[in-house]
């Protein structure tokens, strides 16, 4: 069974300060998507990483993929309160017929002044 | 905005009833995924229809069902309902062939909760 796991659950830090979220995954996989949630809002998708050594940056996010060490990162530069939500790591579930993601518990993200 | 829609949003409803969320995929998606969100388990996977056919299972109990109709859009039936079944509930999309793998988009979710 795929098991994701992500690290810190609930991380709190000062505005200007950076950070990375950590999200490890028990199985081979080449595809991890990391998606953002508001408080009682639909999943939006942030990055989605396809290879080894895959890097992508979005403003003050940036999101790694090392599929040897089955390990995914997610980099919080210069923290601001706009960057508040929940993340999730997912990672892909491939059967003999149909995909599925795996989300990892999510962390929770709190940005103060 | 993803193109993917659900309704309703929010669902009250008692023990023991029975109830019926609905999708409608991006123009174009063929793949619908249904995931259900709880405190306690998280975000789970529950089903995955491409093209009217089940394609993928996840953790989904018994008393649910789901089905894809001709014109693409999806149903998941909750029945016998517990407590334990309040969740937000989300339906995804995607292009995906039988071949190949496609990034999901998803929907707003159906807030259900069960007294």
């Amino acid at each position: 069974e795929l098991k994701v796991e992500q690290n810190p659950l609930f991380l709190s830090m000062q505005e200007g300060k950076n950070y990375t979220i950590y999200c490890n995954y028990s199985t081979t996989s080449d595809r991890l998507y990391w998606y953002r949630q508001d408080p009682g809002k639909s999943l939006e998708s942030l990055f989605v990483l396809l290879s080894n050594g895959a890097v992508k940056q979005e403003g003050r996010l940036m999101a790694s993929l090392d599929t040897k060490a089955r390990l995914s990162t997610l980099h919080i530069t210069a923290a601001v309160h706009d960057l508040s939500a929940t993340y999730f790591c997912a990672v892909v579930i491939i059967s003999n017929s149909g995909y599925a993601l795996n989300f990892g518990k999510g962390t929770s993200l709190l940005v103060t002044p | 905005d993803s193109g993917v829609t659900q309704t309703p949003k929010h669902l009250i409803t008692a023990t023991g009833q029975r109830v019926t969320l609905r999708c409608s995929p991006r123009s174009g998606d063929l793949s619908v995924y249904w995931y259900q969100q709880s405190l306690d388990q998280g975000l789970q996977f529950l089903i995955q229809y491409y093209n009217g056919e089940e394609r993928a299972k996840g953790n989904i109990l018994e008393r649910f069902s789901a089905q894809q109709f001709p014109d693409l859009h999806s149903e998941l039936n909750l029945s016998s309902l517990e407590l334990g079944d309040s969740a937000l509930y989300f339906c995804a999309s995607s292009i995906n062939t039988p071949s190949s793998y496609n990034e999901q988009f998803f929907g707003p979710g159906t807030r259900l909760t069960v007294l």
